[in-house]
């Protein structure tokens, strides 16, 4: 059975900074990697899609980089603000059986930054 | 515009009753998910449906039924045999395999 495993679970740092979110998933057989950002109370934002044959994807100042063989991925946000405290998660898609089409989520990374 | 409408925002049940919580998308999609989301566990799925009038159970099915009479409506029923109905339920779709879009989510509350 699939795990996701996020660290660290929380993370607080003054804005400007650099930072990485790291997630780690048990089964490498998986289609693709999915980040997601979730205000409190509300629904989760699609951030970056890696699909299992790509290595990394960027948006903005988020990139996402996919280890599949070692079952890793790590998400860097560069130059934080304010506006991205919230909570990342990560997902992974299973590739065969009864995995397929079905998501398995992470437990998330609480991240705040501070003005 | 497009995007997934779930209501009500918030619910209260009383014991031994069912509820049904709804969800729409326009976005012309053939997938739709139901998870839950509890403090502290993640997200777990309930249900997934492929393409209309069929359906998968998922990891936490017990408890719960769905229908998907339409391709854009996937309305959950959470009934009296779930034993801690109280979360936050989040919908979802996506192309099968794609990228997974979401609701604004439905609190449960049971009294």
């Amino acid at each position: 059975k699939q795990e996701v495993t996020q660290i660290p679970a929380a993370l607080s740092v003054p804005e400007g900074e650099n930072l990485v979110l790291n997630c780690s998933f048990t089964d490498s057989a998986i289609y693709n990697l999915q980040w997601f950002r979730q205000d409190p109370g509300k629904g989760l934002t699609s951030l970056l899609l890696i699909q299992s044959s790509q290595r990394e994807q960027t948006s903005g100042r988020l990139n996402a980089s996919l280890d599949k063989s070692s079952g890793r991925s790590t998400l860097y946000i560069a130059a934080s603000q304010p506006g991205d405290s919230a909570t990342y998660l990560c997902a992974v898609e299973g590739a065969g059986g009864t995995s397929y089409g079905k998501l398995t989520f992470g437990q998330g990374t609480i991240l705040t930054v501070h003005p | 515009d497009g995007g997934i409408t779930q209501s009500p925002k918030y619910l209260f049940r009383k014991e031994g009753q069912n509820v049904t919580l709804s969800c729409e998308q326009n976005l012309n999609h053939d997938a739709m998910y139901w998870y839950r989301q509890d403090p502290g566990q993640g997200l777990r799925l309930i249900y997934y449906s492929q393409i209309v009038n069929d359906f998968q159970k998922g990891d936490i099915a017990e408890g719960y039924s769905v229908s998907r009479e339409k391709k854009e409506s996937f309305p959950l029923t959470v009934t009296s045999a779930q034993k801690n109905p109280t979360a936050f339920y989040l919908c979802a779709s996506g192309k099968f395999t794609g990228e997974l879009f979401f609701g604004e989510g439905s609190r449960l509350t049971v009294l």
